[in-house]
């Protein structure tokens, strides 16, 4: 069972709506949490980095939360924009890193 | 990418054969990793190098060997591709194993077709 669970698999969404997207792990202790946003064709690229001590981290419309409690992350994305469309990644680093599948955002005219 | 390359970006190859997939970096990072993408599975780590000579065994590393003879090269070896090595292949760099410097910086993929 993967350590790194993300949800929904997919979502569809229109262009300027907000839209929330899950992690939940169970490694345990971390040392980091990150979520990567994967264009299509392209590697993943680092959006957030959290420590277990720190509970939100924006990166302009890109706002990542976490409750180190419930073992659970969020990323929010605000006024979504056609850009945005690509593949969400969590990520747990715990010595190594834990990849989750990540969920597949499309966002429409 | 971050000054990561990957090559060839695309290759298609039959059941058997030996393959090669090369990762060059200008960024003088230690640590190279090669992880496989697959449909419905998170990156999985094959190989990680933490230093010149110096390699280490990831999660599914069976069918796959390593090289890194120069800081900037990393080489990924199938030795006898098999169907199951289909897979979009990722080189990564970082400064450190540990703490925030493990970002890992990707490379932009490489697209193996095993006939």
């Amino acid at each position: 069972k993967n350590q790194v669970e993300q949800s929904p698999q997919s979502l569809i969404i229109l262009e300027g709506k907000n839209c929330t997207l899950q992690c939940n792990y169970t490694v345990s202790p971390f040392s980091n949490l990150r979520w990567y946003k994967q264009d299509t064709g392209r590697g993943p690229v680092s959006l957030t980095i959290m420590t277990f001590s720190e509970n939100t981290k924006s990166n302009g419309r890109y706002t990542a939360t976490l409750d180190a409690d419930t073992k659970q992350s969020s990323l929010h994305i605000t006024a979504s924009q056609l850009s945005d469309s690509a593949s969400y990644i969590c990520v747990v680093s715990a010595g190594d890193m834990r990849f989750g599948a990540g969920t597949r955002l499309t966002v429409k005219p | 990418d971050a000054g990561i390359t990957q090559s060839p970006r695309h290759k298609v190859t039959e059941t058997g054969t030996p393959v090669t997939l090369r990762c060059h970096q200008t960024e003088n990072h230690r640590y190279m990793y090669w992880y496989r993408q697959d449909p419905g599975h998170g990156l999985r780590l094959i190989h990680y190098s933490y230093g010149v000579k110096d390699t280490d065994k990831g999660e599914v590393s069976d069918g796959y060997s390593v090289s890194r003879s120069k800081t900037e090269d990393f080489l990924l070896t199938l030795e006898s591709a098999t169907s199951s090595q289909t897979s979009v292949y990722f080189c990564a760099i970082s400064e450190s194993e540990t703490g925030v410097l493990n970002e890992q910086f990707f490379g932009p993929g490489t697209r193996l077709t095993v006939l």
